[in-house]
């Protein structure tokens, strides 16, 4: 039921743009994302509810395609600030309301 | 800050023996998750109490166990430990039973077991 995260790392510089990509074999509720800094506690960024909903949080937005039970997140002109773990969460359908992480994008913005 | 309080941050123990992570949620909060995390993994969700009473149960082992108080603050047990067992275990909170809203992590309870 963990949702599938992808890429696992990527590597970009200041300004630049990303996509992490989310996706679950279940019908989703709800999909969530929170950044992790080293050594910190992972950080609530936003929650998608609805199909085709799109979030936004300062640069960064998500989308949530409940059709295909996907998730994007989508970091604009990325800054040193956006460095990080990512982890998208999913709520399934029908189930028991427990948060289900993937196991996270690295994110690191070069200068 | 999220408001969210774990004691002990550090523990350091040996296997086979027994610890109690503790969570103190966010004011106002009714509803307490328990995570782990293993070493470069992600956040395996263990189990949710909701007003004293269980919500929801992930992969806890039965050597786990936790509950909440009639405080609200909530203990994870953790007993016959192993060197697997070795990670971080962070506590959230939020307002409802629901996970419609934003989790509330702490800073977490690192275990070494050895």
């Amino acid at each position: 039921q963990q949702p599938v995260q992808s890429p696992q790392a990527v590597i970009l510089r200041e300004g630049e743009d990303a996509v992490i990509n989310c996706s679950s074999s279940k019908a989703l509720y709800s999909v969530h994302w929170y950044r992790q800094k080293h050594g910190e506690a992972p950080v609530f960024l936003m929650i998608l509810l609805k199909g085709g909903e799109q979030m936004r949080h300062e640069k960064i937005s998500a989308s949530f395609n409940e059709k295909k039970q996907q998730s994007s997140l989508y970091l604009t002109a990325s800054q040193l600030s956006y460095s990080g773990t990512y982890f998208c969460g999913t709520e399934i359908r029908n189930s028991a309301r427990q948060l289900t992480f993937g196991s996270g994008t690295q994110l690191t913005v070069l200068p | 800050d999220s408001g969210v309080t774990q004691t002990p941050k550090h523990l350091i123990t040996a296997t086979g023996q027994r610890v109690t992570l503790r969570c103190s949620p966010r004011s106002g909060d009714l509803s307490v998750y328990w995570y782990q995390q293993s070493l470069d993994q992600g956040l395996q969700f263990l189990i949710q109490y909701y007003n004293g009473e269980e919500r929801a149960k992930g992969n806890i082992l039965e050597r786990f166990s936790a509950q909440q108080f009639p405080d609200l603050h909530s203990e994870l047990n953790l007993s016959s430990l192993e060197l697997g067992d070795s990670a971080l275990y962070f506590c959230a909170s939020s307002v409802s039973g629901a996970v419609t809203g934003e989790l509330f992590f702490g800073e977490g309870s690192r275990l070494t077991v050895l």
